[in-house]
């Protein structure tokens, strides 16, 4: 089946710096998500984004199917921007394959 | 709008005990879904449905048998549970396939 990777696994940032996030898959995709993970638990929907480019707010995300890789930015991060984001490109109709997550830890 | 709502938030239970998880939304949504999620992984799709009166398969169907009797609700079963089930259980709802999917909030279950 299909492999997901996420990088960096761990980031600490200082509030205001900027990041990008990695989420590598191995096979094509359908298509891709991006949640995140608030450390209450609780899961929100970033985007929805098979290819091309996405902005909203300060965060974007870019999915260059072809070459089966994702990439969200951070700009200007916050503290609220704390916890984990995980990809989950779906391979077919009926799968979605979460990655392991990148953890996210913002300091004022 | 309550959006998407889990009973029960917590839950133990012993070995070869069988529950019953809800979820229910109020966005009208079509399809719902149910995730595991076990400590330091990502989530896990066990059964999903694309409209009341069906339901499907997904990567970990295994131990749990679901039902959408009415569109809004979803509801996850456990026949006999197993420690191996012990995890988050996440429910959520999409308006199309696979879109946007809001997240209830999670049922922590541990089976001793």
């Amino acid at each position: 089946g299909i492999q997901v990777e996420q990088s960096p696994p761990d980031l600490i940032l200082q509030e205001g710096a900027n990041s990008t996030l990695r989420c590598n898959f191995s096979d094509s995709v359908n298509n891709l998500q991006w949640f995140h993970q608030n450390p209450w638990g609780q899961l929100i929907n970033l985007f929805y984004i098979p290819s091309g480019t996405k902005q909203n707010g300060r965060l974007s995300a870019t999915t260059v199917a072809t070459e089966r890789y994702s990439l969200l930015y951070i700009s200007s991060s916050q503290t609220t921007d704390s916890g984990v984001y995980f990809c989950a490109p779906r391979p077919s109709y009926d799968k979605v394959i979460f990655g392991p997550g990148t953890s996210l830890s913002v300091i004022p | 709008n309550a959006g998407v709502t889990q009973t029960p938030k917590f839950r133990v239970l012993k070995t070869g005990q069988s529950m019953t998880l809800l979820c229910a939304q109020d966005m009208n949504h079509e399809y719902m879904y149910w995730y595991r999620q076990d400590p330091g992984m990502g989530l896990r799709l066990i059964h999903y449905s694309v409209g009341e009166g069906t339901t499907a398969k997904g990567e970990v169907p295994d131990g749990y048998n679901v039902s959408r009797l009415k569109k809004q609700n979803f509801l996850l079963g456990l026949e006999s549970a197993a420690p191996s089930q012990t995890s988050v259980y996440f429910c959520a709802s999409s308006y199309e396939g696979w879109n946007e999917q809001f997240f209830g909030p999670g049922t922590r279950l541990t089976v001793l």
